[in-house]
């Protein structure tokens, strides 16, 4: 098994609302990732969890809130988002958080708009 | 910025065509991958070619790496309509629990 899942596919919410993202996979990776993609432009990187620990935080913003339950699972908390966070949102795993090892495995993406 | 630049930013081919696209970066890195996008999906692997490595082939792609130049490239032989999709090269360059992907190129593969 070589996917990873992200719930929901489409989210609409406005600026006062709580939502989360989800996302799981099956593989035994160590290391998970979120990113950002708006239209045109590649992904951005977010967070990196590693071995189920925030170790990157790319000066996101706190009104993005990651979570990594356990090993197979990585949330994304938003709240109180602005209009310019409308987003592709996608979540990626890779064996482990090194150079030998980080062939990134994509879900399909939330695909976020915030009113 | 750590982030590679490719171009060009789109190409056109005609199906059967060879696509060829490039990827230049700033810094050494330990390997260069190569991933494939369809439109408003996630990304897909497509292939990693280590630092002391030169060439790679995978089916219809051949990868180069020249890191004098520090440069890459992504051929695709006898495209497909399927291969429609934009390309993006990723570098470790930002440190090594990172994946820093290139400004895409966008393939449109003409039936």
């Amino acid at each position: 098994d070589t996917e990873v899942t992200q719930t929901p596919k489409h989210l609409v919410m406005g600026m006062t609302n709580k939502k989360s993202l989800k996302c799981e996979q099956h593989m035994g990776h160590r290391a998970m990732y979120w990113y950002k993609q708006k239209a045109k432009k590649p992904p951005e990187l977010m967070f990196v969890y590693s071995y189920e620990k925030l170790s990157i935080n790319e000066s996101v913003p706190s009104r993005f809130s990651p979570e990594c339950p356990n090993s197979s699972l990585l949330n994304l908390h938003l709240h109180a988002l602005q209009p310019e966070d409308s987003a592709l949102y996608l979540c990626a795993s890779s064996q482990e958080p090194s150079p030998s090892k980080n062939i990134q495995y994509f879900g399909a993406g939330t695909r976020l708009s915030v009113l | 910025s750590q982030q590679g630049e490719e171009d060009p930013q789109a190409l056109s081919i005609q199906e059967g065509e060879n696509a060829t696209m490039n990827c230049s970066y700033k810094t050494s890195i330990n390997n260069l991958q190569w991933y494939r996008q369809n439109s408003g999906r996630g990304l897909v692997h497509l292939i990693l070619i280590r630092s002391n490595e030169r060439e790679k082939h995978s089916g219809r792609l051949r990868v180069t790496l020249d890191t004098s130049k520090k440069s890459s490239s992504l051929l695709i032989t006898a495209s497909r309509a399927a291969d429609t999709a934009s390309y993006f090269c990723a570098t470790d360059a930002g440190g090594y629990q990172k994946v820093t992907f290139g400004t895409g190129t966008k393939l449109q593969v003409i039936p």
